[in-house]
């Protein structure tokens, strides 16, 4: 079965960087695009960029633009994200999302909570 | 880019039917997605295509879309629908995945 399994909680400083990983089992890595989505403490789901596995092409939304970058790793069937300069209000669960055939997120993994305080 | 409207929160007894709606620009010519999200946990998908259901999600959850108002239908809800539901659209002209910003569901 499809499984996206992501690492465990973070606490960061202000200023500091944190690197999570997304790993894939249960289908061909290489044949879905995978997409992160956070969600900051009580708030809504928003997208914040995509990576294909196949080439490692990478978008990102504006207003991560400069501080994230996504990667993967084929070997290990493995997506990390890295957010850089970390401030509080970056507080949010991030979630590895699979692209379906069409335009939807039909598996999400567990959810990685990142805590930036001083 | 693209805004997706959604009402804040419903509210309705067990056995009545819940309509959730996602307004948008012309949402009618795009594909509309559904998630639901209970507390604590990670969303899951309920609706895709505008009406289609996942394998495991119950015939109780259909979807409808047309104009500038796409909708959610749960019918006979249950204590357990209490949840986060949350649509969601690819908008082609930036290229761009956009989510509504939520709806909660709240089974009285």
């Amino acid at each position: 079965q499809v499984q996206l399994l992501q690492s465990g909680a973070e606490v960061k400083k202000p200023g500091a960087s944190v690197k999570i990983s997304c790993k894939a089992s249960g289908y061909s890595f290489t044949s879905h695009y995978i997409h992160w989505v956070r969600q900051a403490p009580g708030q809504g789901l928003e997208w914040t960029g995509k990576i294909n596995p196949t080439s490692g092409t990478t978008y990102y939304t504006e207003k991560f633009q400069g501080r994230i970058t996504m990667t993967r790793d084929t070997s290990t069937s493995t997506v990390y994200l890295e957010l850089n300069s970390l401030r509080s209000e970056d507080t949010a669960v991030f979630y590895c999302v699979r692209l379906a055939d069409t335009y939807y997120f039909d598996y999400w993994g567990q959810g990685t909570l990142v805590t930036v305080s001083s | 880019s693209y805004v997706l409207t959604q009402p804040p929160s419903v509210s309705l007894a067990p056995g009545q039917t819940a309509r959730i709606t996602c307004g948008g620009i012309k949402i009618g010519s795009k594909s509309v997605h559904w998630y639901q999200q209970r507390p604590g946990q990670a969303p899951v998908l309920v609706v895709y295509d505008d009406s289609d259901r996942p394998a495991g999600i119950p015939e109780r959850f259909s979807g409808s879309n047309s104009g500038n108002t796409a909708t959610l239908t749960i019918s006979r809800v249950e204590a357990g629908d209490e949840a986060d539901y949350y649509c969601q659209v690819w908008d082609s002209s930036s290229d761009h995945w956009v989510f509504g910003g939520g709806t909660k569901l709240t089974v009285l």
